[in-house]
Protein backbone atom coordinates (compact mmCIF):
# COMPACT_ATOMS: atom_id res chain seq x y z
CA UNK A 1 0.00 0.00 0.00
CA UNK A 2 1.03 3.45 -0.46
CA UNK A 3 2.82 4.99 2.45
CA UNK A 4 1.20 8.57 2.10
CA UNK A 5 -2.19 8.36 0.31
CA UNK A 6 -3.64 11.80 -1.06
CA UNK A 7 -7.15 12.07 -1.68
CA UNK A 8 -9.46 12.70 -3.38
CA UNK A 9 -7.36 11.30 -7.02
CA UNK A 10 -8.76 14.32 -8.74
CA UNK A 11 -10.85 16.72 -7.85
CA UNK A 12 -13.03 19.51 -10.75
CA UNK A 13 -13.92 22.55 -9.09
CA UNK A 14 -15.70 25.75 -10.77
CA UNK A 15 -13.94 28.88 -10.29
CA UNK A 16 -14.00 30.85 -7.15
CA UNK A 17 -14.99 27.49 -4.70
CA UNK A 18 -13.16 26.60 -2.08
CA UNK A 19 -11.18 23.25 -2.08
CA UNK A 20 -9.60 20.86 0.08
CA UNK A 21 -6.83 18.03 -0.46
CA UNK A 22 -5.40 16.10 2.02
CA UNK A 23 -2.15 13.66 2.46
CA UNK A 24 -2.47 11.09 5.05
CA UNK A 25 0.61 8.96 6.51
CA UNK A 26 0.97 5.43 8.33
CA UNK A 27 4.32 6.87 9.68
CA UNK A 28 4.94 10.48 11.42
CA UNK A 29 6.07 13.42 9.51
CA UNK A 30 9.31 15.17 10.42
CA UNK A 31 9.00 17.38 7.58
CA UNK A 32 5.99 17.52 5.26
CA UNK A 33 6.07 19.38 1.44
CA UNK A 34 3.31 20.43 -0.90
CA UNK A 35 4.42 20.38 -4.41
CA UNK A 36 2.39 21.62 -7.36
CA UNK A 37 3.34 19.96 -11.15
CA UNK A 38 1.94 20.69 -14.29
CA UNK A 39 1.67 18.14 -16.85
CA UNK A 40 4.81 16.87 -18.03
CA UNK A 41 6.85 19.44 -16.04
CA UNK A 42 8.92 19.69 -12.41
CA UNK A 43 7.69 20.13 -9.28
CA UNK A 44 7.18 23.76 -8.00
CA UNK A 45 7.72 24.02 -4.01
CA UNK A 46 4.51 25.74 -2.71
CA UNK A 47 5.39 25.01 1.10
CA UNK A 48 6.83 23.16 4.49
CA UNK A 49 5.33 21.75 7.59
CA UNK A 50 7.46 20.40 10.24
CA UNK A 51 5.60 21.11 13.76
CA UNK A 52 2.12 19.50 14.71
CA UNK A 53 0.00 22.15 14.32
CA UNK A 54 1.62 24.43 11.90
CA UNK A 55 -0.32 26.02 9.71
CA UNK A 56 1.40 28.26 6.51
CA UNK A 57 -0.47 30.58 4.39
CA UNK A 58 0.81 31.71 0.22
CA UNK A 59 -1.46 33.77 -1.35
CA UNK A 60 -4.62 31.76 -1.65
CA UNK A 61 -3.22 28.70 -0.52
CA UNK A 62 -2.89 27.54 3.36
CA UNK A 63 -1.34 24.22 4.65
CA UNK A 64 -2.09 22.47 7.74
CA UNK A 65 0.06 19.23 9.42
CA UNK A 66 -1.69 17.77 12.23
CA UNK A 67 -1.08 17.56 15.72
CA UNK A 68 -0.26 14.36 15.39
CA UNK A 69 1.93 14.82 12.77
CA UNK A 70 0.45 12.08 10.86
CA UNK A 71 -1.96 14.34 8.41
CA UNK A 72 -1.84 17.20 6.01
CA UNK A 73 -4.18 19.54 4.41
CA UNK A 74 -4.06 21.70 1.76
CA UNK A 75 -6.94 24.22 1.11
CA UNK A 76 -7.64 26.92 -1.63
CA UNK A 77 -9.60 29.80 -1.32
CA UNK A 78 -11.25 30.93 -4.11
CA UNK A 79 -9.71 28.87 -6.44
CA UNK A 80 -8.82 30.52 -10.13
CA UNK A 81 -7.82 28.33 -13.48
CA UNK A 82 -3.77 29.60 -12.62
CA UNK A 83 -4.19 26.86 -9.44
CA UNK A 84 -5.03 23.80 -11.80
CA UNK A 85 -2.69 21.27 -11.96
CA UNK A 86 -0.86 18.29 -9.98
CA UNK A 87 -0.78 18.80 -5.99
CA UNK A 88 1.75 16.41 -4.51
CA UNK A 89 2.40 16.10 -1.08
CA UNK A 90 6.19 14.62 -0.32
CA UNK A 91 7.67 13.62 3.34
CA UNK A 92 10.49 11.60 4.92
CA UNK A 93 8.94 8.96 6.54
CA UNK A 94 11.81 6.38 7.12
CA UNK A 95 14.48 7.76 9.00
CA UNK A 96 13.64 10.97 11.05
CA UNK A 97 15.71 13.10 8.49
CA UNK A 98 18.65 11.49 8.20
CA UNK A 99 19.04 11.49 4.34
CA UNK A 100 16.20 13.92 3.73
CA UNK A 101 14.60 11.54 1.17
CA UNK A 102 11.44 12.25 0.14
CA UNK A 103 8.48 9.76 -0.64
CA UNK A 104 5.27 11.11 -2.54
CA UNK A 105 2.20 10.71 -2.22
CA UNK A 106 0.14 9.74 -6.29
CA UNK A 107 -1.30 13.16 -6.45
CA UNK A 108 -4.13 15.13 -6.60
CA UNK A 109 -5.16 16.25 -10.06
CA UNK A 110 -6.77 19.81 -10.20
CA UNK A 111 -8.82 21.13 -12.48
CA UNK A 112 -10.99 24.75 -11.99
CA UNK A 113 -13.36 25.32 -14.96
CA UNK A 114 -13.57 29.32 -15.74
CA UNK B 1 17.30 31.93 -13.77
CA UNK B 2 19.31 30.20 -11.81
CA UNK B 3 17.01 27.19 -10.53
CA UNK B 4 18.01 23.16 -11.28
CA UNK B 5 18.25 22.85 -14.78
CA UNK B 6 18.06 19.44 -16.37
CA UNK B 7 19.23 18.36 -20.03
CA UNK B 8 18.03 17.11 -22.13
CA UNK B 9 13.86 18.06 -21.41
CA UNK B 10 13.24 15.03 -24.13
CA UNK B 11 15.13 11.64 -24.91
CA UNK B 12 13.82 9.08 -27.52
CA UNK B 13 15.98 6.23 -27.44
CA UNK B 14 15.57 2.70 -28.99
CA UNK B 15 15.98 0.00 -26.89
CA UNK B 16 19.17 -1.65 -26.05
CA UNK B 17 20.80 2.10 -26.09
CA UNK B 18 22.63 4.16 -23.59
CA UNK B 19 21.28 7.37 -22.56
CA UNK B 20 22.80 10.26 -20.23
CA UNK B 21 21.26 13.20 -18.53
CA UNK B 22 22.78 15.92 -17.06
CA UNK B 23 21.40 18.00 -13.94
CA UNK B 24 22.82 21.25 -12.61
CA UNK B 25 21.90 22.19 -9.34
CA UNK B 26 21.36 25.34 -7.64
CA UNK B 27 24.63 26.96 -7.26
CA UNK B 28 26.17 26.31 -3.72
CA UNK B 29 24.11 23.13 -3.49
CA UNK B 30 25.68 20.79 -1.81
CA UNK B 31 22.56 18.05 -1.98
CA UNK B 32 21.77 16.30 -4.93
CA UNK B 33 18.54 14.03 -5.65
CA UNK B 34 17.50 11.86 -8.54
CA UNK B 35 14.07 10.66 -8.76
CA UNK B 36 11.87 8.86 -10.98
CA UNK B 37 8.07 9.46 -11.73
CA UNK B 38 6.12 7.51 -14.35
CA UNK B 39 2.75 8.22 -15.32
CA UNK B 40 -0.29 9.00 -12.95
CA UNK B 41 2.43 8.15 -9.28
CA UNK B 42 4.54 10.66 -7.24
CA UNK B 43 8.48 10.72 -8.16
CA UNK B 44 9.86 7.74 -6.63
CA UNK B 45 13.59 8.22 -5.05
CA UNK B 46 16.60 6.87 -6.78
CA UNK B 47 19.93 8.53 -5.54
CA UNK B 48 21.16 10.77 -3.77
CA UNK B 49 24.91 13.09 -3.47
CA UNK B 50 26.22 14.71 -0.50
CA UNK B 51 29.20 17.13 -2.47
CA UNK B 52 30.52 14.24 -4.72
CA UNK B 53 29.78 11.14 -2.51
CA UNK B 54 26.94 8.82 -3.40
CA UNK B 55 25.87 8.39 -0.63
CA UNK B 56 22.25 5.81 -0.98
CA UNK B 57 20.90 4.25 -3.71
CA UNK B 58 17.36 2.79 -4.57
CA UNK B 59 16.87 -0.68 -5.18
CA UNK B 60 15.22 0.82 -8.13
CA UNK B 61 18.40 1.55 -9.62
CA UNK B 62 19.41 -1.64 -10.78
CA UNK B 63 23.03 -2.24 -12.03
CA UNK B 64 22.16 -0.96 -15.91
CA UNK B 65 22.05 2.79 -13.84
CA UNK B 66 24.99 5.09 -12.43
CA UNK B 67 24.92 8.03 -11.55
CA UNK B 68 27.99 10.36 -11.27
CA UNK B 69 28.54 14.00 -9.70
CA UNK B 70 32.33 14.25 -10.30
CA UNK B 71 33.04 17.38 -9.05
CA UNK B 72 30.22 18.38 -6.61
CA UNK B 73 28.52 20.25 -8.89
CA UNK B 74 26.63 19.31 -12.04
CA UNK B 75 25.55 15.12 -11.98
CA UNK B 76 24.95 12.67 -14.45
CA UNK B 77 22.66 9.59 -14.61
CA UNK B 78 23.40 7.29 -17.37
CA UNK B 79 21.41 4.38 -18.04
CA UNK B 80 22.84 1.46 -19.74
CA UNK B 81 20.58 -1.20 -22.18
CA UNK B 82 17.49 0.77 -21.62
CA UNK B 83 14.11 -1.17 -21.27
CA UNK B 84 10.67 -0.15 -22.48
CA UNK B 85 10.24 -0.08 -18.45
CA UNK B 86 12.98 2.50 -18.09
CA UNK B 87 10.66 5.25 -19.84
CA UNK B 88 9.61 7.94 -17.49
CA UNK B 89 10.21 11.31 -15.95
CA UNK B 90 13.41 11.51 -14.56
CA UNK B 91 13.77 14.55 -12.27
CA UNK B 92 16.98 15.64 -10.01
CA UNK B 93 16.43 17.78 -7.05
CA UNK B 94 18.84 19.92 -5.12
CA UNK B 95 19.37 21.39 -1.42
CA UNK B 96 21.53 22.86 0.74
CA UNK B 97 21.80 21.66 3.92
CA UNK B 98 22.14 22.38 6.91
CA UNK B 99 20.46 25.59 5.82
CA UNK B 100 17.40 24.51 4.40
CA UNK B 101 16.14 20.62 3.79
CA UNK B 102 13.55 21.83 1.06
CA UNK B 103 14.29 20.37 -2.59
CA UNK B 104 13.97 22.44 -5.31
CA UNK B 105 13.06 20.46 -8.41
CA UNK B 106 14.55 20.80 -12.10
CA UNK B 107 11.90 20.72 -14.91
CA UNK B 108 12.73 16.78 -15.61
CA UNK B 109 13.48 14.69 -18.51
CA UNK B 110 11.22 12.73 -19.78
CA UNK B 111 12.60 9.32 -21.65
CA UNK B 112 10.84 7.33 -24.01
CA UNK B 113 12.03 4.02 -24.86
CA UNK B 114 10.55 2.18 -28.18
Amino acid sequence: SQELEQSPQSLIVQEGKNLTINCTSSKTLYGLYWYKQKYGEGLIFLMMLQKGGEEKSHEKITAKLDEKKQQSSLHITASQPSHAGIYLCGADIRSGGSNYKLTFGKGTLLTVNP
Amino acid sequence: DTGVSQDPRHKITKRGQNVTFRCDPISEHNRLYWYRQTLGQGPEFLTYFQNEAQLEKSRLLSDRFSAERPKGSFSTLEIQRTEQGDSAMYLCASTLLPSTDTQYFGPGTRLTVL
